[in-house]
C-alpha cells in the first residue's frame, strides 16, 4: 500500500535551517509529482511547494520562495524540503503529498517544525 | 487569508444534510478541477472528492461534490457523528500553485 513518512522535524531558532524528508513506498515514485503542505497550529492548510515527477521543475508559495527548496531523489523514493532563514510563522506541521495532476491522493502523517528562541 | 473562501463552520443534526461552499475566481476554480479533503481531529487530511465530483474507492456515496463557474460545493447526507471534522477545498491556480480554502468545521449536533 502507498505510504508517505515524513521525518526531520524539530525545534529550531529563528534564522536557522532544517531539512525535512519524506520517504515513500508502495508505488512507482518516479512517475509522480510531490508536494509539501503545512498547517500552523489551529490553522488551515497552506500549500508550500511542488516538484515535478522528474525533478525538472519546482514551484513555491510566495511565503517561502527564496528560503525553501524542494527536491527529490528518485533512486531513494524520497522528497525533501530544505528550509532556511526560518521564521516564527513557519511553525507548523508539514505534510508531504502525492500529486495526481488535479488533486493529491495520499498524505503523510506530518512532521512538526517549531521555530522558537 | 486563503485564496478560496469557505464558511468557517456549519452544523446540522444527525441524519440531516449539509452543504459546504467553496468560492474562488476565474484564475482557480473556474478553469480547474476541485478536490475536497476531510481532516478528522488529530489526523492528516484525507482525499474525499476529486475532479469536482468523483469519489475515491472507500468513500461512501453520502459524500458528493459539484462545481459551477467560480464556486464548488461539498454535500454530505445522512450525517453521522463520525463526520465531525474540518473540510477543505483545493484546486490549482493559474500561477501553477495549489490553492486551498480556509477550511470548514462541521459539527454534528
Amino acid at each position: 500500500q502507498v505510504q508517505l513518512v515524513e521525518s526531520g522535524g524539530g525545534v529550531v531558532q529563528p534564522g536557522g535551517s532544517l531539512r525535512l524528508s519524506c520517504a515513500t513506498s508502495g508505488f512507482t515514485f518516479r512517475k509522480y509529482g510531490m508536494h509539501w503542505v503545512r498547517q500552523a497550529p489551529g490553522k488551515g492548510l497552506e500549500w508550500v511547494a511542488v516538484v515535478y515527477y522528474d525533478g525538472s521543475d519546482q514551484h513555491y508559495a510566495d511565503s517561502v520562495k527564496g528560503r525553501f527548496t524542494i527536491s527529490r531523489d528518485n533512486s531513494k523514493n524520497a522528497v525533501y524540503l530544505q528550509m532556511n532563514s526560518l521564521r516564527d510563522e513557519d511553525t507548523a506541521v508539514y505534510y508531504c503529498m502525492r500529486d495526481r495532476t488535479n488533486f493529491c491522493d495520499y498524505w503523510g502523517q506530518g512532521a512538526l517544525v517549531t521555530v522558537s528562541s | 487569508q486563503s485564496v478560496l473562501t469557505q464558511p468557517p463552520s456549519v452544523s446540522a443534526a444527525p441524519g440531516q444534510k449539509v452543504t459546504i461552499s467553496c468560492s474562488g475566481n476565474n484564475s482557480n476554480i473556474e478553469n480547474n478541477y476541485v478536490s475536497w479533503y476531510q481532516q478528522l481531529p488529530g489526523t492528516a487530511p484525507k482525499l474525499l472528492i476529486y475532479d469536482n465530483n468523483k469519489r475515491p474507492s472507500g468513500i461512501p456515496d453520502r459524500f458528493s461534490g459539484s462545481k459551477s463557474g467560480t464556486s464548488a460545493a461539498l454535500g454530505i447526507t445522512g450525517l453521522q457523528t463520525g463526520d465531525e471534522a474540518d473540510y477543505y477545498c483545493g484546486t490549482w491556480d493559474s500561477s501553477l500553485k495549489v490553492a486551498f480554502g480556509g477550511g470548514t468545521k462541521l459539527t454534528v449536533l
